[in-house]
């Protein structure tokens, strides 16, 4: 079956500039995650979602971020004034019920630029 | 606070050389760790978990709780073993596995 998607693939912006991006993640699955990944960094977590429910929202860095997940299915990952530091790729993956042995299913990411 | 460390950005062998990549943890429970590959242009992938004890690939990682270890190992290293390679460690938080992840190292298997 179709694996976890992200658009947009790639998203250049301005600094200040409001961004959106989006997750599918493998149908039927109940846990999605968010991570944002820096140059020469591993993957950090940003957020997590069961359901519709944000159950630990730890590793948003500031008040900027925000994610939203209205029908349990479809994430959006919101960040309002961009800043340069925001570049990265931010990743998101799910997995079937956010138990300990279920394995989580990374999307390929969008690679964000703020000029 | 949780924390992996991965003190090799690059490990270079040759072709059927052994492969030993470092990871070592600090976590206060009791951890539950991966492995996550980055094959060129794909996306990141489970390696293996330490709860199951298997080999894929040909690779190994055994959970040394007294080294607060979990290097991942294989006797002979193939070409297409080049690679990311990132340890985990599995957090529970809210009922979900968040996952912590070392900075990584690329693997390099030359001919």
């Amino acid at each position: 079956g179709a694996g976890v998607s992200q658009t947009p693939s790639n998203k250049v912006t301005e600094k200040g500039k409001y961004v959106e991006l989006r997750c599918d993640p493998i149908s039927g699955h109940t846990a999605l995650y968010w991570y944002r990944q820096s140059l020469g960094q591993g993957p950090e977590f940003l957020i997590y979602f069961q359901g519709t429910g944000a159950a630990d929202d730890s590793g948003l860095p500031n008040d900027r971020f925000f994610a939203v997940r209205p029908e349990g299915s479809v994430s959006t990952l919101k960040i309002q004034r961009t800043e340069r530091g925001d570049s990265a790729v931010y990743l998101c993956a799910s997995s079937p019920s956010g138990a300990s042995t279920d394995t989580q299913y990374f999307g390929p990411g969008t690679r964000l630029t703020v000029l | 606070a949780q924390r992996v460390t991965q003190p090799e950005k690059l490990l270079s062998v040759f072709k059927g050389a052994p492969v030993e990549l470092k990871c070592n943890y600090s976590y206060s429970g009791s951890p539950e760790l991966f492995w996550y590959v980055q094959y060129s242009r794909q996306r990141l992938q489970l390696l293996l978990r330490h709860i199951s004890r298997e080999s894929i690939k040909g690779f190994t990682a055994d959970l040394n709780k007294g080294e607060t270890s979990f290097h991942l190992k294989k006797p002979f290293a193939q070409e297409e073993d080049s690679a990311m390679y990132y340890c985990a460690l599995e957090g529970i938080t809210g009922g979900g596995n968040k996952l912590t992840f070392g900075t990584g190292t690329q693997l390099k298997v030359e001919l």
